[in-house]
């Protein structure tokens, strides 16, 4: 079973638009992750939050996470073409699982 | 710099052979995934290893076998098993400690096709 949801499955926006997209998560985490792929590459790391955390930044991104709800929100400012990518999540767990991912497609 | 290398990146093979996909990273990392990608779904997990000459099934474990001899290398092979082999494999690995806690670094990929 999937430790982590993505939503919505497919998000197309202009360039200097925000990007938001979803996880929820089915068990307790310690810590949740976001990863990005790029068409045909491996899944890049981008933020960890952990599960004492509401929010964190870095660059253009903003994450939070509601552990009452189970679920995160990835933020994405200003958003560049360079961003087209898919997007997952992942809920730290000892046998890592992923959803199907967000993927974002940022028009020039 | 540390990482993890797939190779190759693109594999055609006939049906009824089979095939190996390697994977070595030299991030003294302790558990080794691989994973599976088809079009427009998620990554659903094959094998994994946690420790040295130990490997355990993942949710699509049939028609693929593992090794794991060494620490930095976790080679999948594709047998002639498998149904429908044609995909993306990716291969991941991660701190032992880190498990929980860390991130996962991937290898690039390797695209296998059945001719």
């Amino acid at each position: 079973s999937q430790q982590g949801e993505e939503d919505p499955q497919a998000l197309s926006i202009q360039e200097g638009e925000n990007a938001t997209m979803n996880c929820s998560y089915k068990t307790s985490i310690n810590n949740l992750q976001w990863y990005r792929q790029n068409s045909g590459r491996g899944l890049v790391h981008l933020i960890l939050i952990r599960s004492n955390e509401r929010e964190k930044h870095s660059g253009r991104l903003r994450v939070t996470l509601d552990t009452s709800k189970k679920s995160s929100s990835l933020l994405i400012t200003a958003s560049r073409a360079a961003d087209t990518a898919s997007y997952f999540c992942e809920g730290g767990s000892y046998i890592p699982t992923f959803g199907r991912g967000t993927s974002l497609i940022v028009h020039p | 710099d540390g990482g993890i290398t797939q190779s190759p990146k693109y594999l055609f093979r006939k049906e009824g052979q089979n095939v190996t996909l390697s994977c070595e990273q030299n991030l003294n990392h302790d558990a080794m995934y691989w994973y599976r990608q088809d079009p427009g779904q998620g990554l659903r997990l094959i094998y994994y290893s946690q420790i040295v000459n130990d490997f355990q099934k993942g949710d699509i474990a049939e028609g693929y076998s593992v090794s794991r001899e060494k620490k930095e290398s976790f080679p999948l092979t594709v047998t002639s098993a498998q149904k429908n082999p044609t995909a993306f494999y990716l291969c991941a690995s991660i701190r032992t400690s880190g498990i929980g806690t860390g991130e996962l670094f991937f290898g690039e990929g390797s695209r296998l096709t059945v001719l």
